[in-house]
């Protein structure tokens, strides 16, 4: 199956500071979903991307999709201590569109 | 707000019991996921179902572990018998067969002693 990678592994930001996940595949992706959980949580779905160069955006996060469908990156503007918890990308599987392999994640910690 | 519930929360155990997890999906919702998430491994999916039929169950140790969906209202993940590498959270989540969002319960953190 399909192996993602996501760097950093980890991140520790100032409240204010900008970040930013990538999410990369060894295999072309047909479309990857981005998911948060925050601590002791579970994850929550964010966005879901499609087409080749897709951008989308979510007020202060914009999430890209690579123009091959091999990588993806979620970037936060000016950090919040709400935005702390672990992103997790999860690309579907081409043969199996509803089957999601998620990421090692990037776990966020901001503080003020 | 409809959402994906999950029993019990926390479920502590000894070596070799039988443990029996419980989800109900989103009404309305025709696939039905189990997710385990350890520090580990991530988070790996160990079986879905479509409109109540297993489709995949090859992330799933076949021999101790087994995953049902009697009715649309309930799946089930049955571990038998426990072992302590079987301590985990897991997650069952719902959703549409096309690739759409998926919903998450709150987990199951189980520990096996």
């Amino acid at each position: 199956g399909q192996q993602v990678m996501q760097i950093p592994q980890y991140q520790h930001v100032q409240e204010g500071e900008d970040f930013t996940t990538y999410c990369n595949s060894s295999t072309t992706l047909s479309n990857i979903q981005w998911y948060k959980q925050r601590p002791g949580g579970h994850p929550v779905f964010l966005i879901q991307l499609v087409k080749s160069g897709e951008v989308k955006k979510q007020k202060r996060l914009t999430f890209q999709f690579g123009e091959a469908k091999k990588n993806s990156s979620l970037h936060i503007t000016a950090t919040q201590t709400t935005d702390v918890g672990t992103y997790f990308c999860a690309p579907s599987d081409t043969g199996t569109a509803s089957k999601l392999t998620f990421g090692t994640g990037t776990r966020l910690q901001v503080t003020l | 707000d409809a959402r994906v519930t999950q029993t019990p929360r926390h479920k502590v155990t000894e070596m070799g019991q039988e443990v029996t997890m419980r989800c109900q999906p989103i009404l309305g919702h025709n696939t039905v996921f189990w997710y385990r998430q350890t520090m580990m491994q991530g988070l790996e999916l160990l079986a879905y179902f479509r409109n109540r039929a297993p489709l995949d169950d090859s992330g799933m140790p076949k021999d101790r572990f087994s995953a049902e969906m009697p009715d649309a209202t309930l799946a089930t993940l049955k571990i038998q018998p426990s072992e302590p590498r079987d301590s985990a959270v897991y997650f069952c989540a719902s959703g549409f067969w096309s690739p759409s969002e998926q919903f998450f319960g709150p987990g199951t953190r189980l520990t096996v002693l």
